[in-house]
């Protein structure tokens, strides 16, 4: 069992607007950033989202219909005018500070219609 | 652009050893955090360890799993971060995965596309 909770998978159809949601508590989610990386089928995952803002630096390797938000102890990945090349598994990922050690979630399958 | 490729996997016995090196491009590994991330066949994500900067001192810190039985050390020389695999278990087969982590260092920049390793007899 994961650390942080996401929904097991996700489905949209093309040009849809879809959330992803990552759940934690006040000793993760609740106090530090989160990531979000994308991941096809098992390759390297590639980051998209750390909190609210695209990684700098690389940002131009992102697309602008992706965003992030938290509200309390839960973060949110929103991706916008879903398109085919979105499909992937997400994983929402942060530190932990009673466990000690950084936490990811148990990923996400987006599938495009 | 940064380049991280990691090296090393293979296929060993339980109770064996392994060591799995990182190579980074373009910039110093001794002025980074570096993780090791694994992903077990079918499986999620899992953090494995880190080592930080040098000038911080490059403590590291590992997951509870591997605590005691891995080490995460670094050769500036050679520009590169290993994994040092010892007791392995089965439970240790997995895609094994570099990252170099941005600032907060729990977050994950650069990735590698990861080294097998297969622990069975």
């Amino acid at each position: 069992q994961s650390a942080l909770t996401q929904e097991a998978s996700v489905s949209g159809t093309v040009g849809q607007k879809v959330t992803l949601s990552c759940s934690g508590n006040s000793s993760n989610i609740g106090f530090y950033t989160v990531g979000w990386y994308q991941q096809i089928s098992h390759g390297a995952p590639k980051n998209v989202m750390f909190g609210e803002s695209p990684p700098s630096g690389i940002s131009d390797r992102i697309s602008d219909r992706f965003s992030g938000s938290k509200s309390g102890t839960t973060a949110s990945l929103t991706i916008s005018g879903l398109q085919p090349e979105d499909e992937a598994t997400y994983y929402c990922s942060t530190w932990d500070n009673i466990l000690y050690v950084v936490i990811f979630g148990g990923g996400t399958k987006l599938t495009v219609l | 652009e940064v380049q991280v490729v990691e090296s090393g996997g293979g296929l060993v016995k339980p109770g064996g050893s392994l060591t799995l090196s990182c190579e980074v491009s373009e910039f110093s590994v001794s002025d980074a955090w570096v993780s090791w991330v694994r992903q077990a066949p079918g499986k999620g994500l899992e953090w494995v360890g880190r080592i930080g900067r040098k000038s911080e001192g490059g403590t590291t810190d590992y997951a509870a799993p591997v605590e005691g039985r891995f080490t995460i050390s670094r050769d500036d020389s050679k520009n590169t971060v290993y994994l040092q695999m010892n007791s392995l278990k089965s439970e240790d087969t997995a895609l094994y995965f570099c990252a170099t982590n941005a600032m907060p260092p729990y977050l994950f920049d650069y990735w590698g596309q990861g080294t097998l390793v297969t622990v069975s007899s």
